[in-house]
């Protein structure tokens, strides 16, 4: 069964720093390349930043370029989001998904929130 | 980047059918035939429906079709059940720098 868990969400005062993990099993994982989707409280979905299989390939939204960093352990089959100097409106929960082609991500993690405040 | 345009609410009574419209620009939707569809139920992940425009992942209803036509993409939901009672969102792929696009997502009821 494919299981994507993310772990690693909580409280953090502005300007703060988290590291968001997601650990994957039941498929193997370092043929996929994998992407961060976010969701503020009532809101959307918001690609952050995406990697392919073998870390070579890395991108990010605007929003988060030079605060957030997208990396992959393939030996452990878990993939990291560094945020740093964190904001109020990056308050959301967080995905990691696989990509399966262009805009299509097919396999989703349960998520796990960030909160932003004093 | 500007989210795509989706209606905020679609609704339908059992065993009818309903579509979702999704707008964009020659940029993203009428640009590529990189669109998706995601299913969200209260408290739980997005699930993929539909992608590439028409596909079905392994699983999903063939009550679930999905077309484009210009800069619009439309999500069908035939034969309604209670269960497709969720929000949806539509994706695009937008380019190599904005990678892809959302839209704001439409709650559908089941009457």
């Amino acid at each position: 069964e494919v299981q994507l868990v993310e772990s690693g969400g909580g409280l953090v005062q502005p300007g703060g720093s988290l590291r968001l993990s997601c650990a994957a099993s039941g498929f193997t994982f370092n043929n996929y390349w994998m992407i961060w989707v976010r969701q503020g409280p009532g809101k959307g979905l918001e690609w952050m930043a995406y990697i392919n299989q073998d870390g070579s390939v890395i991108h990010y939204m605007d929003s988060v370029k030079g605060r957030f960093t997208i990396s992959r352990d393939n030996a452990k089959n878990s993939l990291y989001l560094q945020m740093n100097s964190l904001r109020a409106e990056d308050t959301a929960v967080y995905y990691c998904a696989t990509v399966i082609t262009r805009a299509a991500f097919d396999y989703w993690g349960q998520g796990t929130l960030v909160t932003v405040s004093s | 980047q500007s989210a795509l345009t989706q209606p905020p609410s679609a609704s339908g009574s059992p065993g009818q059918s309903v579509t979702i419209s999704c707008t964009g620009t020659s940029s993203d939707v009428g640009g590529y035939n990189y669109v998706s569809w995601y299913q969200q139920h209260p408290g739980k992940a997005p699930k993929l429906m539909i992608y590439e425009v028409t596909k079905r992942p392994s699983g999903v209803p063939d009550r679930f079709s999905g077309s484009k036509s210009g800069n619009t993409a439309s999500l069908t939901v035939s034969g309604l059940q209670a269960e497709d009672e969720a929000d949806y969102y539509c994706c695009s792929y937008a380019g190599s720098h904005n990678y892809v696009v959302f839209g704001g997502g439409t709650k559908l009821t089941v009457l």
